[in-house]
């Protein structure tokens, strides 16, 4: 049963400290995605990879936070210097062009005091 | 950007009832799919629908992109239809999946 799989699953930080969060895509699927999820803003797309390179990242604070796909098996997302307005709950999502069709992860629940 | 307005915004359902979800958005779109976060958090896709119908169990899906709308239909709910069910749009400009706010189901035993 293929999944995408999303390290760490729960963080609490201090604000100011660097976030890494880690996401595994389905083997195979060459699209990632990243969503942040808050009750205020609802599920917002941060940044969008096909073949590990970067196509879109307009959703993304980008003095912040970075993206990259070091492999086609590691997504990371970073922030740094946290800030408590990031506490969300972030999702990675993978899929494939000849579908189109997107499949979630677990998240990580950020909470950043 | 593309707007995405889902309706209603909260729906209670007594065990066996049919309903239907609605989206509407604002632009041409290439791109339309329904997800259901469940009461733990998870997302899960539903259908990628850009136009026409599709089926799968009591579930369907109904995608009419000249109207520029969409529809979710439940047949027979039961309690594990519980949750949050999005409608995302990509508009033929851009590549990123904009969201809808969400219909909130609670289906009562």
């Amino acid at each position: 049963d293929a999944r995408v799989t999303q390290t760490p699953r729960h963080k609490v930080t201090e604000m100011g400290q660097e976030v890494t969060m880690r996401c595994q895509p389905i083997l195979g699927h060459n699209t990632v995605f990243w969503y942040r999820q808050t009750m205020m803003q609802g599920l917002e797309l941060l940044a969008y990879f096909r073949n590990r390179a970067p196509l879109d990242d307009s959703g993304m604070p980008k003095d912040r936070f970075s993206a990259e796909m070091p492999d086609a098996t590691l997504a990371t997302l970073k922030i740094q210097p946290s800030e408590p307005r990031d506490s969300a709950v972030y999702f990675c999502a993978s899929g494939t062009p000849v579908t189109d069709t997107q499949y979630f992860g677990p998240g990580t629940r950020l909470t950043v005091l | 950007g593309i707007q995405v307005e889902q309706s209603p915004p909260d729906l209670i359902l007594q065990e066996g009832a049919n309903s239907t979800l609605r989206c509407n958005f604002s632009d041409s779109v290439n791109n339309l799919q329904w997800f259901h976060q469940n009461p733990w958090g998870q997302l899960i896709n539903l259908f990628y629908i850009p136009s026409g119908t599709k089926q799968n169990g009591r579930l369907s899906a109904t995608t009419v992109a000249t109207e520029r709308y969409s529809l979710l239909y439940i047949s027979s709910s039961q309690t594990t239809d519980s949750g949050v069910y999005f409608c995302a749009v990509r508009n033929n400009a851009g590549n990123m999946l904009t969201f809808g706010g969400g219909t909130r189901l609670m289906v009562k035993p």
